[in-house]
């Protein structure tokens, strides 16, 4: 159980277009998502939290015009990297908070490399 | 000081050593501990959570937290070359849902 996907895995694209990743909790809910960044050789960065049906909250020196967060569902959410430059390039990856009273585990995916030429 | 600081190893260590994994930490307002293993190119899986201080034992795993010194740990009992990843500490305050703050990771590499 707590199984979380994520679409791509890896994408490549050209400076300046957008690119869309999905993240998606696949045996249960989870009304909280959150979006990492992580460097190589660095630890997970924590850039937003998203909650269903509300605005994502995002963290100091993340640009929410840039990094565009939907969470549509209790169990989709996505994050848009849009006018993509090179230093965008990074692994993303997305957690889910199963829908648990008193617990903060969270299960991740398996993330998206992102390389923008 | 960072609020999280973990070793980044790398640690190379023998098939079937016991492996001692820590983390310090300088927020007293840290209740829930977790250690997550990520392979290469991977997202991170959940390990060990452990809420407060005390020990948890799951399998070969044991998560020790130890609030009064600030440190917590996971062992690895007779450590396999499956269990060659790189292990993030994690932790987040009491009352603040999903705010895990990481360490950098330990790599580790088990040689058979």
């Amino acid at each position: 159980g707590a199984v979380v996907s994520q679409h791509p895995s890896r994408v490549i694209c050209k400076s300046g277009t957008s690119v869309k990743i999905e993240c998606r909790s696949l045996d249960f809910q989870a009304t909280t998502m959150f979006w990492y960044r992580q460097f190589p050789k660095k630890s997970l960065m924590l850039m937003a939290t998203s909650n269903e049906g509300s605005k994502a909250t995002y963290e100091q020196g993340v640009e929410k015009d840039k990094f565009l967060i939907n969470h549509a569902s209790l169990t989709l959410s996505t994050l848009t990297v849009t006018s993509a430059h090179p230093e965008d390039s990074s692994f993303y990856i997305c957690s889910a908070e199963p829908l648990k009273d008193g617990t903060y585990e969270q299960y991740f995916g398996p993330g998206t490399r992102l390389t923008v030429t | 000081q960072k609020e999280v600081e973990q070793d980044p190893g790398p640690l190379s260590v023998p098939e079937g050593a016991i492996v001692s994994l820590n983390c310090t930490y300088s927020n007293s307002a840290f209740q829930y501990f977790m250690w997550y293993r990520q392979y290469s190119r991977k997202g991170p899986e959940l390990l060990m959570y452990t809420y407060s201080s005390g020990n948890k034992e799951d399998g070969r795993f044991t998560a020790q937290v130890d609030k009064s010194s600030k440190y917590i740990s996971l062992f690895i009992r007779d450590s396999q070359p499956s269990d060659s990843a790189t292990y993030l500490c994690a932790m987040s305050p009491r009352g603040s849902q999903g705010n895990l703050i990481f360490g950098k990771g330990t790599k580790l590499s088990v040689k058979p």
